[in-house]
């Protein structure tokens, strides 16, 4: 598949915990953003990657929350100390990183975070 | 600071008609885009139209139309013949260049088509 994909779909974990989610973008873009969507609300920015580098992460809630982009295409979102208040869709988007504020993103399925 | 609103959390369509979904603005650029997604119950934001803020002509792709009037700061999704797949959360969007073109989203509206 060409478009975005990220893992798992659903990830169910205890108040403590610590979590990864994984994000594949689509090849060739550069610009890579997470986003948190939580139930009846439209989805808050959390994170941007340009390429390798975190060049916004003004969205974070604190400092559990913590995003990687090693080689610039798969990112891993990490969450530790995960609180029942961290349940939501964890989103995960794509763009080009060429046409500005036209730049269109591409959403993959989400992650789905339920903390018990 | 940028801000989308949208007033109708839920909207009801006859199949086959045209359905105007609206979203107005707030920001104090001269420069910046607006988009608009729709969320199945599958959950993925599916790309449905962009507008540029310097864009003259009103966007259009297929079905969709993005009914623009800079001045009032609106943005409004126009649908036409409304089709049973179109049932979703529809979101509106804007874009701006701080240190990242993010996306700012409205809270969404549910449109439901009736057969």
């Amino acid at each position: 598949g060409a478009g975005v994909s990220q893992t798992p779909s659903n990830k169910v974990t205890e108040k403590g915990k610590y979590v990864e989610l994984r994000c594949d973008p689509i090849s060739g873009h550069t610009a890579l953003y997470w986003y948190r969507q939580s139930l009846g609300q439209g989805p808050e920015f959390l994170i941007y990657f340009q390429g390798t580098g975190a060049a916004d992460d003004s969205g974070l809630p604190n400092d559990r929350f913590f995003a990687v982009r090693p080689e610039g295409s798969v990112s891993t979102l990490k969450i530790q100390r995960t609180e029942r208040g961290d349940s939501a869709v964890y989103l995960c988007a794509s763009s080009s990183g060429l046409a500005g504020r036209a730049d269109t993103q591409y959403f993959g399925p989400g992650t789905r975070l339920t903390v018990l | 600071a940028q801000k989308i609103t949208q007033t109708q959390p839920g909207m009801f369509v006859q199949e086959k008609e045209a359905v105007t979904l609206d979203c107005t603005y707030d920001t104090s650029d001269q420069s910046y885009g607006l988009f608009w997604y729709k969320q199945p119950s599958s959950g993925e934001m599916i790309f449905l139209i962009y507008q540029g803020s310097y864009d003259e002509q009103n966007a259009t792709e297929g079905r969709y139309s993005l009914n623009f009037q800079k001045a009032r700061k609106s943005a409004n999704l126009v649908i036409s013949a409304s089709q049973l797949g179109d049932s979703a959360m529809y979101f509106c969007a804007m874009s701006r260049k701080d240190s990242s073109y993010k996306l700012i989203f409205g809270s969404g509206t549910r449109l439901l088509v009736r057969p």
